[in-house]
């Protein structure tokens, strides 16, 4: 089973939908949990970090369930500019300093 | 404020040679990460620094080294390099562990 789970998509939605993507970790000991956006050949660009009580930032809105081991992020009103990979990231067991990645889930956003 | 930025952009080198890639953090994080992404996979980690001191290594072969100076700059250096090595590497900084890090552009290495 792989650490960081994500359905790779590519999800395909027209300007202005709500998109949502799901992820899965397998270690329950994981502490921090964040959502990078990475475009094609670029590097990973942070997004935001993911709290238990849920958090939003204008149209991204993050939710955590731990007892599921379970993180979601939704995206409200799409814009083109949201075309670009998402990627699930959970810390690695204490003191390891690594981030584990998901494969990421692919939007595209269509006009 | 800038941000993480590595150095060089692009790297060719040919099977047994030797490559160095350079990171510098962004001011104030003492944590610097390196991190390989071969294309069409995930960011697979490979090293931590903090403090001057390696932390933590991932799951690479001994040719896979580094060290960070005392500005917190880093260095990763590839030995022996093989085809497979041909990969993006990114570095990311951390202000602590477990806080977010932020990468740089990375350096793609080819190996020819």
């Amino acid at each position: 089973r792989k650490e960081v789970e994500q359905d790779p998509g590519p999800f395909n939605v027209p300007e202005g939908a709500t998109v949502a993507f799901n992820c899965t970790y397998s270690n329950s000991a994981s502490q921090s949990f964040f959502w990078y956006r990475q475009d094609c050949r670029k590097e990973p660009k942070l997004l935001m970090s993911v709290y238990s009580s849920g958090n939003e930032d204008g149209r991204f809105t993050a939710q955590l369930n731990r007892a599921s081991q379970y993180i979601s992020l939704l995206i409200r009103d799409s814009k083109l500019s949201d075309s670009a990979t998402y990627l699930c990231v959970v810390n690695g067991p204490s003191n390891t300093g690594k981030l584990i990645f998901g494969q990421g889930t692919t939007l595209q956003v269509k006009p | 404020e800038a941000g993480v930025t590595q150095s060089p952009t692009h790297l060719i080198k040919t099977r047994g040679q030797q490559a160095t890639l350079r990171c510098s953090p962004i001011s104030g994080h003492t944590s610097v990460y390196w991190y390989q992404q071969a294309l069409g996979l995930g960011l697979q980690f490979l090293l931590w620094y903090d403090e001057g001191e390696e932390r933590n290594r991932g799951n690479f072969p001994p040719r896979f080294s580094g060290r960070q100076f005392p500005n917190y700059s880093s260095e990763l250096n590839v030995n022996a390099l093989e085809l497979e090595d041909s990969a993006l590497y990114l570095c990311a900084s951390s202000y602590r562990r477990n806080q977010p890090q932020h990468f740089g552009d990375g350096t793609r290495l080819s190996i020819l």
